[in-house]
């Protein structure tokens, strides 16, 4: 089956450390996004990538950093600089970067982090 | 700038009433308008989505959605509503030209009661 998968499920990180959520696509997508979800307040957009070894800052991207480094893989790590990082993490992707075609996204099922 | 509003944050209907999701937009040029549902703790699902051509479009599950220019609404229908409709439903509109960016709506909560 052809999709987006993201791991961990359910991610627990103390004040002060890195980590890194796993996003992978078989779908052979161009552009692949992450995005943050928190209650009341729709997807907020952190980092973007349109082709392999490209990427650019979203909306919210301090405290965040990605790597795109294979077409499949868009990894984001959450720093300890971000200050509030509980919440839904979502990953997307689109056939193509500000295409005409298409411009359907393709989301993983998140990744639920908590910091303690 | 590009905007999305959905005005309720939830929406009670009985089984097999007809349901209504509202959204209304604001986007310099033509839109493309689309729909995702979410169920809990997963990610969002692709439902329908306007890009051109007939203001009515039929999408996923039974959903549809009419496009109005003059109101600048896309509102999310469906004649019959299912308790398994009950889910998180998401609005969002992109420009055609100048920008490539998605921007989602806050989120209406359905709720659909037996």
């Amino acid at each position: 089956d052809g999709g987006i998968t993201q791991s961990p499920k359910y991610l627990f990180r103390k004040e002060g450390q890195n980590v890194t959520l796993s996003c992978e696509q078989n779908l052979n997508h161009d552009a692949m996004y992450w995005y943050r979800q928190d209650p009341g307040q729709g997807l907020r957009l952190i980092y973007y990538s349109q082709i392999v070894n490209d990427f650019q800052k979203g909306d919210i991207a301090e405290g965040y950093s990605v790597s795109r480094e294979k077409k499949e893989s868009f990894p984001l790590t959450v720093t300890s600089a971000q200050k509030n990082p509980t919440a839904f993490y979502l990953c997307a992707s689109t056939v193509d970067f500000g295409g005409r075609t298409t411009d359907t996204q393709y989301f993983g099922p998140g990744t639920r982090l908590t910091v303690l | 700038a590009q905007s999305v509003a959905q005005p309720e944050d939830q929406v009670n209907v009985a089984e097999g009433n007809p349901l209504t999701v509202k959204c209304t937009y604001s986007v310099s040029g033509n839109p493309y308008l689309f729909w995702y549902v979410q169920y809990p703790n997963r990610g969002l699902q692709f439902l329908l989505k306007y890009i051109t051509g007939d203001n009515l479009v039929k999408g996923s599950y039974g959903f549809e959605a009419e496009f109005n220019k003059s109101q600048t609404s896309f509102h999310l229908k469906k004649p019959s509503a299912l308790v398994s409709d009950s889910a998180l439903y998401f609005c969002a509109v992109r420009a055609v030209t100048g920008g490539f960016k998605t921007i989602f709506g806050a989120g209406t909560r359905l709720f659909v009661k037996a």
